[in-house]
């Protein structure tokens, strides 16, 4: 069976520029996560879909993040305009509507000069 | 508000002796308690998880963990360190459920544990 796939695994880009990351969950996951890893912390919730839905996002930040997952398969995260604190591993993890495990991808890692 | 501890960021034991991994937890409630090792540059990976029932949990790797519910403990434990166990360590505790029937987890600021030969 094929884990969560993300991409890309490494990106570098300038402050106020946009970046998006991909995922792809594990077949037949209904539920899908994002997170953000700052260095040297634990995983943070930034958004976690239900199917097609955003069902908590409260600690998104709304004024340069977004996300989408359409038909509730693939998601895509997205920042515009990136800032230096933006700086993190981005990870995106996928479980069974009915199990508390989640299963992680290998991330993306951001810098932004 | 529900929080995880994790005692000491970096750990350093010699191959073939005891570690031991402190975890605390904070929930109104007994939560469900998870481990995860990370290796460079990949994602988590679940060793063990306590949900219900038998209070000792034994994962992959050879390691186990024991909910101590009087002490809001879930200390991670391996009888012989193997250079491979060379990771970041990660508690997690899911301290409500939703509706949908998943979860969503706090995670502790992770140990990184060092094997030394």
């Amino acid at each position: 069976e094929a884990g969560v796939v993300q991409s890309p695994r490494y990106k570098i880009i300038e402050k106020k520029q946009p970046v998006a990351f991909w995922c792809n969950p594990i077949s037949g996951h209904n539920t899908l996560y994002w997170y953000r890893q700052n260095l040297g912390q634990g995983p943070e919730l930034l958004i976690r879909y239900e199917n097609e839905e955003a069902v908590d996002d409260s600690q998104l930040p709304k004024d340069r993040f977004s996300a989408e997952r359409l038909k509730g398969v693939d998601s895509t995260l997205k920042i515009q305009p990136a800032e230096l604190g933006d700086s993190a591993v981005y990870l995106c993890a996928s479980s069974p509507g009915q199990s508390e495990t989640q299963y992680f991808g290998p991330g993306t890692r951001l810098l932004v000069l | 508000a529900q929080s995880v501890t994790q005692l000491g960021s970096h750990v350093s034991v010699s191959e073939g002796a005891l570690v031991l991994l402190r975890c605390n937890y904070s929930s109104s409630v007994p939560p469900y308690l998870f481990w995860y090792v990370q290796y460079p540059n990949q994602g988590l990976q679940l060793l063990l998880k306590y949900t219900t029932g038998a209070t000792l949990v034994k994962g992959i790797n050879g390691f186990e963990a024991e909910f101590k519910k009087s002490e809001t403990s879930f200390h991670l434990t391996k009888p012989s360190a193997h250079m491979s166990d060379a990771a970041e360590y990660f508690c997690a505790v899911n301290p409500s459920r939703y509706g949908s029937g998943t979860y969503k987890y706090i995670f502790g600021t992770g140990t990184r544990l060092k094997v030394l030969a």
